[in-house]
């Protein structure tokens, strides 16, 4: 089993649009969780941290169930900047080295 | 600050050649990082280090070598390149293993 598990899509949604991401991560003793962006040719950047409460960001929602092992990012009134590809990163156990999801690809269009 | 930058952006390599991927951050970041990225595989970490003169070993590290000398450089040497490595390399840094990683552009080589 792969230890961060993402569907790949793409996603190919109209402006305006909610999409969510699903992630299942394999390790329990996982500490943090993360959602990084990363555009074409370009590198991740964090997007958001995902806490067990759950947590927003304007448009966007992330929540955490640990007890299941899953993540979620809910992304509403999506824009065409939006398009990217979307990683599922968590922090393993021990020292600071992630984990990243392989990523779900997101294509707004107009 | 320029943050996390990678030297070269490109480079194209024949079989058996040695490199060095230089990766710099002036953030004053303990911890380091070396990934490579390929098509349906994701982000795979080769090498990190923990602190000025310590290295280890990551998820994919054969092939690699590192070296810390300095706190704010990271080096990733190949001795003998092999078409396998031709990928797509970022190098990532955080200043605590709490926080999250902040990555350079990336460094694009071609092994033929």
């Amino acid at each position: 089993r792969k230890e961060v598990e993402q569907d790949p899509g793409p996603f190919n949604v109209p402006e305006g649009a909610t999409v969510a991401f699903n992630c299942t991560y394999s390790n329990s003793a996982s500490q943090s969780f993360f959602w990084y962006r990363q555009d074409c040719r370009k590198e991740p950047k964090l997007l958001m941290s995902v806490y067990s409460s759950g947590n927003e960001d304007g448009r966007f929602t992330a929540q955490l169930n640990r007890a299941s092992q899953y993540i979620s990012l809910l992304i509403r009134d999506s824009k065409l900047s939006d398009s990217a590809t979307y990683l599922c990163v968590v922090r393993n156990s021990g020292y600071s080295t992630l984990t990243f999801g392989k990523g779900t690809m997101l294509l707004v269009s107009p | 600050n320029a943050g996390v930058t990678q030297t070269p952006k490109f480079r194209v390599l024949k079989t058996g050649q040695s490199m060095t991927l230089l990766c710099a951050q002036d953030m004053n970041h303990e911890y380091m990082y070396w990934y490579r990225q390929d098509p349906g595989m994701g982000l795979r970490l080769i090498h990190y280090s923990v602190g000025e003169g310590t290295t280890a070993k990551g998820e994919v590290p054969d092939g690699y070598n590192v070296s810390r000398l300095k706190k704010q450089n990271f080096l990733l040497g190949l001795e003998s390149a092999a078409p396998s490595q031709t990928s797509v390399y970022f190098c990532a840094s955080t200043r605590d293993r709490s926080e999250t990683q902040y990555f350079g552009p990336g460094t694009r080589l071609l092994v033929l």
